[in-house]
């Protein structure tokens, strides 16, 4: 079974400062999906950025960027010039197939400290 | 619509009701998925239909969860005899094909059981 492991319970930045979430997967399939999903405290789960496993180069989305390391199974998400709106659980999620269930891990609390 | 629906918002049962648990998805978006979300943790996987069929009922915790989507639109999750570790919220989605060949999933804002 796949399985998505988010170790950092919280993490706190400063505002315009650059934070890194970390997130770690486990799976025996060659063809998934990563995403990063944003849940602020009114809890609408909102995409951040996806990564496709067969792609080489990390994904991109303004301000979020990953860093994709598929022979370490490894995740992160990379914040640049954070916001106060970036406050919210951040989750790592997986996707095993192009239509299927995702696969969250516990998330990461974000705050942002003007 | 704009967006996926989900009612009510917020639910507190006794132990021992019944609730139902309502999702209007995105318009046109084939697939819906059911996770429940227990305070602090990530969502889990319940249910999952494409149009009407139910595909993946592999989620549901116990036969006391049940879920429907008779018109391939609208689905119901029930919870019959509620128990206090069905409080949670849970989250409905819905997802359609975009490029890539990947269906992007786009939830609703959820409904907070609180089962006393």
């Amino acid at each position: 079974a796949q399985t998505v492991t988010q170790s950092q319970p919280e993490m706190s930045v400063q505002e315009a400062e650059t934070v890194t979430l970390s997130c770690t997967y486990d799976t025996s399939e060659s063809d998934y999906y990563l995403f990063w999903y944003k849940q602020p405290p009114s809890r609408q789960m909102i995409l951040v950025i996806r990564q496709e496993a067969y792609k080489q180069q990390n994904a991109t989305e303004n301000r979020f960027s990953v860093n994709f390391q598929k022979a370490a199974k490894s995740f992160s998400l990379k914040i640049s010039d954070s916001q106060l709106g970036d406050a919210a659980m951040y989750f790592c999620a997986y996707l095993a197939g192009a239509n299927s269930k995702l696969t969250f891990g516990k998330g990461i609390t974000l705050s942002v400290r003007p | 619509g704009a967006g996926v629906s989900q009612s009510p918002r917020y639910k507190v049962a006794k132990r021992g009701q019944d609730v139902a648990l309502r999702c209007d998805p995105i318009s046109g978006h084939v697939s819906l998925f059911w996770y429940q979300q227990a305070l602090g943790q990530g969502p889990e996987f319940l249910t999952y239909f494409q149009n009407e069929a139910q595909l993946d009922k592999s989620g549901l915790p116990s036969d006391r969860f049940f879920a429907e989507r008779p018109e391939g639109s609208v689905s119901t999750l029930k919870i019959q005899r509620t128990q206090q570790e069905d409080s949670a919220v849970y989250l409905c989605a819905s997802s359609f094909l975009i490029a890539g060949g990947i269906y992007e999933q786009y939830f609703g804002p959820g409904t907070r059981l609180t089962v006393t």
